[in-house]
């Protein structure tokens, strides 16, 4: 079946540091991904997405990288701030479904 | 505007009850989505609106019942829920579904006594 799921439950990074987040995914026909982030009781929070024909994106201090080879993703996230300190979610769908299927999650701590 | 609004944010009930969650949104997006997320774990599916219509049923129980009577507003009528459906509940839109960025409102803190 479906599933996207992460590497690393729990994530510790110093402020200042660049932090990089991992999602692994089983669906060959995934073509859209999303990253979310969800601070504590609130909903999630889009950050960046990325299609299929694209290998990486870049935003405000974050870049995604998309490796279809192995079907993997990853967010980067530079000079990490406490503020960033959250949970975040892949995301994927592909063409013909309805779906948006999250993976695992990851929580980010920044400490100082 | 760009936002998903969810009311209300917190909810009892008791396991009798029958209550309704309401999402709204002003964005012109014609896909909505109901998410359930329990504590400390991903959101997942569970309805899909797709131009108002019923696209999927993640197989949830007869007690959560969607409505979508415009393509602003998204419904979740609760009837004789259990107390393992405490949950947030969570409502999202987008401009169509499939790979289009969908947006989040903050949720429904649901409680079952």
């Amino acid at each position: 079946g479906e599933s996207v799921g992460l590497h690393l439950p729990t994530l510790s990074v110093q402020e200042g540091d660049n932090s990089i987040i991992n999602c692994a995914y089983s669906n060959s026909a995934s073509d859209y991904f999303i990253w979310y982030k969800q601070e504590s009781g609130k909903g999630p929070q889009f950050i960046i997405d990325i299609r299929s024909n694209m290998d990486k994106r870049q935003g405000q201090r974050v870049t995604v990288l998309l490796n279809k080879t192995v079907k993997h993703l990853s967010l980067q996230i530079a000079a990490t701030q406490p503020g960033d300190s959250a949970v975040y979610f892949c995301a994927e769908s592909h063409l013909g479904t309805d779906k948006l299927i999250f993976g695992t999650g990851t929580r980010l701590q920044v400490f100082p | 505007d760009t936002e998903v609004t969810q009311t209300p944010k917190h909810l009892v009930m008791g396991m009798t009850n029958k209550k309704s969650l309401k999402c709204e949104q002003h964005m012109g997006h014609r896909a909505m989505y109901w998410y359930k997320q329990k504590a400390k774990k991903p959101p997942e599916l569970m309805f899909v609106y797709s131009y108002e219509k019923l696209s999927i049923n993640e197989s949830v129980p007869s007690r959560f019942s969607p409505e979508c009577p415009n393509s602003s507003l998204l419904n979740l009528h609760l009837h004789a829920l259990q107390p393992e459906d405490s949950a947030l509940y969570l409502c999202a839109s987008s401009l169509k579904t499939a790979g289009t960025e969908a947006f989040f409102g903050q949720g429904t803190r649901l409680t079952v006594v």
